[in-house]
């Protein structure tokens, strides 16, 4: 079965400093799709970014980027020039495209002024 | 917002209670979804509805009975449910034979059963 690991519970920066949120993954399909989700405390699920495992550069949204080692099976999130709006819980999931979404257990980060 | 409502936002209920849990989305969507949310647990998938038609089931008790009458609605219909079922319930919807397979979810019910 997929499995998700997202090892930071907790995680606090300034505003505009740059943040990395870890996600290891473990799967034996070789086509998948990968996310990143942002809920922030009014807790409507937002994508924050998306990466398709047949490619392999990655995926960036703006101040949003991710890291991707296929091989190592990780799959982490940057947030350059963070903002106070980032605070939120940051999930990250797996597809192997069956509709059935596994996500981690998530990753609260606060923004501070 | 995501183009997907849900009502109501909050709900309490008895263990004896049958009350139901209401999904819209207003994207044009083919593919709904439920989720449960727990603390301290990671997002659980309950149902998957593709085209009105239940495709998954994730060994959800019968206490909870979904209901899909058309591709935008999806209905969770609740009944002699246990404490351990209070948690956030969120939906969401995707258009199946897209290559990107993102889901947009709502903003979530939160239950709580005494």
């Amino acid at each position: 079965a997929q499995t998700v690991t997202q090892s930071q519970p907790e995680m606090s920066v300034q505003e505009a400093e740059t943040v990395t949120l870890s996600c290891t993954y473990d799967t034996s399909e070789s086509n998948y799709y990968l996310f990143w989700y942002k809920q922030p405390p009014s807790r409507q699920m937002i994508l924050v970014i998306r990466q398709e495992a047949y490619k392999q550069q990655n995926a960036t949204e703006n101040r949003f980027s991710v890291n991707f080692q296929k091989a190592a099976k990780s799959f982490s999130l940057k947030i350059s020039d963070s903002q106070l709006g980032d605070t939120a819980m940051y999930f990250c999931a797996f597809d192997q495209g069956a509709q059935k979404l596994v996500f981690g257990q998530g990753t609260r980060l606060t923004i501070n002024p | 917002e995501t183009g997907v409502t849900q009502t109501p936002r909050h709900l309490v209920m008895g263990m004896t209670n049958k009350k139901s849990l209401k999904c819209e989305q207003h994207l044009g969507h083919n593919a709904m979804y439920w989720y449960k949310q727990s603390a301290k647990k990671p997002l659980e998938l309950m149902f998957v509805y593709n085209f009105k038609e239940q495709t998954e089931n994730n060994s959800v008790p019968s206490r909870f009975s979904p209901e899909c009458p058309n591709s935008s609605h999806l209905f969770l219909h609740l009944h002699t449910l246990q404490p351990e079922d209070s948690a956030l319930y969120l939906c969401a919807s995707s258009q199946v034979g897209r290559t990107n397979y993102e889901q947009y979810f709502g903003p979530g019910t939160r239950l709580t059963v005494t």
